[in-house]
């Protein structure tokens, strides 16, 4: 049981290009999300889901897409990657959408962009 | 809608002494909320959660928490701090709603003195 991946682990962009960040669990669980981690700010919502082709918008959304085709996978994709995005992604998910639930984190990927 | 806010970006502590780390939370409603762990370039480990159980939660590695709602506080304690606990210290609330979101703190960085 390998609970929530990620990869890859780091990468550098130059401006304009784009990535797609992997993220995999293999919980079964129905919600997914993705956050950004920067410095003194804590964990920010970009985007998450609560089934396969269910996505929503959380707090920092801009610059990022998602998808969510099967249960398992939840990529997280740069279209035209900007210095702001320069930050750590984490993929966490979640076995339902009670409050009381706890969600798992992945390992991350730190995210350069110049 | 709710919000969390951790006194103190850094606490410094001693082996062998209290470690106390500060969590306040502002909620419309009576609130869920969780300590996580980060140890350096790792992702996020649920340390504990309140859930309206109890008001004191015990959690892993001899950490603690009591839920003050008088004071809308869920302070993080240890009666003696390892070398190990080094780490960051999120403290997040859920957001009541759809999805099951969580809203961080912005982070204490806990470093233990030998």
């Amino acid at each position: 049981n390998a609970g929530v991946t990620q990869t890859p682990k780091f990468r550098i962009l130059k401006i304009g290009q784009s990535m797609t960040l992997q993220c995999t669990q293999d919980m079964n669980h129905n919600y997914m999300y993705w956050y950004r981690q920067d410095p003194g700010m804590g964990l920010k919502l970009i985007y998450y889901s609560v089934g396969a082709g269910i996505t929503d918008k959380g707090e920092v959304p801009n610059g990022y897409n998602v998808s969510r085709s099967t249960t398992e996978d939840f990529p997280l994709r740069l279209e035209l990657a900007a210095p702001s995005q320069t930050s750590v992604y984490f993929c966490a998910s979640s076995s339902t959408g009670f409050a009381y639930n706890e969600q798992f984190f992945g390992p991350g990927t730190r995210l350069t962009v110049l | 809608a709710q919000s969390v806010t951790q006194l103190g970006s850094h606490v410094s502590v001693s082996e062998g002494a209290l470690v106390l780390l500060r969590c306040n939370y502002s909620s419309s409603v009576p609130p869920y909320l969780f300590w996580y762990v980060q140890y350096p370039n790792k992702g996020l480990q649920l340390l504990l959660k309140y859930t309206s159980a109890a008001t004191l939660v015990k959690g892993i590695n001899g950490f603690e928490a009591e839920f003050k709602k008088s004071e809308t506080s869920f302070h993080l304690t240890k009666p003696s701090a390892h070398m190990s606990d080094a780490a960051e210290y999120f403290c997040a609330v859920s957001e009541f709603g759809y999805g099951n979101k969580l809203v961080f703190g912005a982070g204490t960085i806990l470093r233990v003195k030998s």
